[in-house]
C-alpha cells in the first residue's frame, strides 16, 4: 500500500498571506506526482503534473515544487485570494503502478476576507 | 472538446438494494477509465481502472464491480449495497499516453446513501 500523506489537514488564512502546504509520497520507485484544486460543489481539477526531480511549476499565483529523492512535493501559494478556498489534493504514480494514482488526504485551505 | 458525464447525481438507497451509477465520456476515444470513492473523512480513494473495453482492474476487495460494456461508458455496479458503500463516487478519465503520467478529468459526482 502507498503512503501519501498531505500536511496540514486543513489551513485558515486571511486574504493577501501567502500559503503552503506538503505532500510526502515514497521516496522509492517514483514515476509522476500530480495536484488537484477541488472547489466546493465542483469537480476535481489538475493543477501540475511533475515527473523530474527538481520540477517547479506556476499557474497564476500558485507553484508547486518536486523533490523525489526525499519524496515531498510543495504547493506554495502567493496572496491568498477567497475564491482559493478548495481541498488540494496529490497524487502519486509509483512505476509499477501503470499509471493509476494513490492520492493523499487533501489539505483544506480557508481564505478569509 | 472532452467531456464527462456521471449520474445519478444523488442516490438514497436502502441496505440490500442493488446499484448502478453510470458515467460517460465524449469527445475523445481509448480514454482510461477510473472510478474513485471518497468516504466520509478519507482521501480519494480507487475502486476500478479500466484501460479498455472489457478490461477491469478491481483495486480494493468489496461487494462493488465494474463494466465497461463501450470505449467512453463506464458501469459502477452493486447487486446489494451495503451500509459502508455510503460515499462519493467519481468517474475520472485520463489520455492513454505511454508514459501514463496523464492528468485525470473528474465528473461532477455522485452521492450515494446507503440507509
Amino acid at each position: 500500500i502507498l503512503n501519501v500523506e498531505q500536511s496540514p489537514q486543513s489551513l485558515h488564512v486571511q486574504e493577501g498571506d501567502s500559503t503552503n502546504f506538503t505532500c510526502s509520497f515514497p521516496s522509492s520507485n517514483f514515476y509522476a506526482l500530480h495536484w488537484y484544486r477541488w472547489e466546493t460543489a465542483k469537480s476535481p481539477e489538475a493543477l501540475f503534473v511533475m515527473t523530474l526531480n527538481g520540477d517547479e511549476k506556476k499557474k497564476g499565483r500558485i507553484s508547486a515544487t518536486l523533490n523525489t529523492k526525499e519524496g515531498y512535493s510543495y504547493l506554495y501559494i502567493k496572496g491568498s485570494q477567497p475564491e482559493d478556498s478548495a481541498t488540494y489534493l496529490c497524487a502519486f504514480i509509483s512505476g509499477t503502478s501503470y499509471g493509476k494514482l494513490t492520492f493523499g488526504q487533501g489539505t483544506i485551505l480557508t481564505v478569509h476576507p | 472538446s472532452q467531456t464527462i458525464h456521471q449520474w445519478p447525481a444523488t442516490l438514497v438507497q436502502p441496505v440490500g438494494s442493488p446499484l448502478s451509477l453510470e458515467c460517460t465520456v465524449e469527445g475523445t476515444s481509448n480514454p482510461n477509465l477510473y472510478w474513485y470513492r471518497q468516504a466520509a473523512g478519507r482521501g480519494l480513494q480507487l475502486l476500478f481502472y479500466s484501460v479498455g473495453i472489457g478490461q477491469i482492474s478491481s483495486e480494493v476487495p468489496q461487494n462493488l464491480s465494474a463494466s465497461r460494456p463501450q470505449d467512453r461508458q463506464f458501469i459502477l455496479s452493486s447487486k446489494k449495497l451495503l451500509l459502508s458503500d455510503s460515499g462519493f463516487y467519481l468517474c475520472a478519465w485520463s489520455v492513454r499516453r505511454v508514459d501514463n503520467t496523464g492528468e485525470l478529468f473528474f465528473g461532477e459526482g455522485s452521492r450515494l446513501t446507503v440507509l
